[in-house]
């Protein structure tokens, strides 16, 4: 199994629907992190969350780690076309940020 | 532009012929590391490099090598493929590796078919 897990691995959402992804660790994580990727490019940097109870937005998307650091969701609201793609959260395995993991990604699709 | 340029972008290979991909930085980051992705696993680090000289495994080492001999490159060699390295690849690299968070800058991908 993975370290981290997201979920779910896939969902169609209706353009204008908000939708959420969770990213869950059994273990404490030291940074997560949220990437996008769009179909068969490279990962762009969305939002970088360190402390417990932390909140970061940007435009339409949110992104929180709970206060045990070992939970964290990615809310989009009122979601569009250009929101596709697949996400995934990473994290650093150790407090020295050399070794980050990533979960398996959710695919995101937006019917218009 | 800061970028992290791989090549090339698609590869088509046979087994057991040795083959490079190549990584270049122009951000003058320390760290530099190799990803690859497959449906359902995520992205999987094969090796990293906090500077020159100074490479380290990851969590799916076996089949590859890497070298570190400049600053700004860091390729990844693979020196006879077999059909299970069949994946999307990765280079990414940030500053360095520091106590704060600094996120990772990611390449646009190759994309490895071995047959």
């Amino acid at each position: 199994s993975q370290e981290l897990e997201q979920s779910p691995q896939s969902l169609i959402v209706q353009e204008g629907k908000n939708l959420t992804i969770n990213c869950t660790s059994s273990k404490t994580l030291y940074g997560l992190y949220w990437y996008k990727q769009k179909y068969g490019e490279g990962l762009i940097f969305l939002m970088m969350l360190q402390k417990g109870g932390e909140e970061k937005s940007h435009e339409k998307i949110t992104a929180k780690l709970d206060e045990k650091k070992q939970q964290s969701s990615l809310h989009i609201t009122a979601s569009q076309p250009s929101h596709a793609g697949i996400y995934l959260c990473g994290a650093d395995k150790k407090a020295a940020g050399n070794k980050l993991t990533f979960g398996g990604g959710t695919r995101v699709l937006v019917k218009p | 532009e800061a970028q992290v340029t791989q090549n090339p972008r698609y590869l088509i290979t046979v087994t057991g012929k040795k083959l490079t991909v190549t990584c270049s930085q122009n951000m003058n980051h320390e760290y530099m590391s190799w990803y690859r992705q497959d449906p359902g696993l995520g992205l999987r680090q094969i090796y990293y490099s906090m500077n020159v000289e100074v490479t380290d495994k990851g969590d799916v080492p076996e089949g590859y090598k890497v070298s570190r001999k400049e600053k700004r490159n860091f390729p990844l060699i693979l020196e006879s493929p077999s059909p299970n390295q069949t994946s999307l690849y990765f280079c990414a690299s940030k500053p360095g590796v520091a106590t704060f968070r600094e996120k990772l800058f990611f390449g646009s991908g190759t994309q490895l078919s071995v047959l």
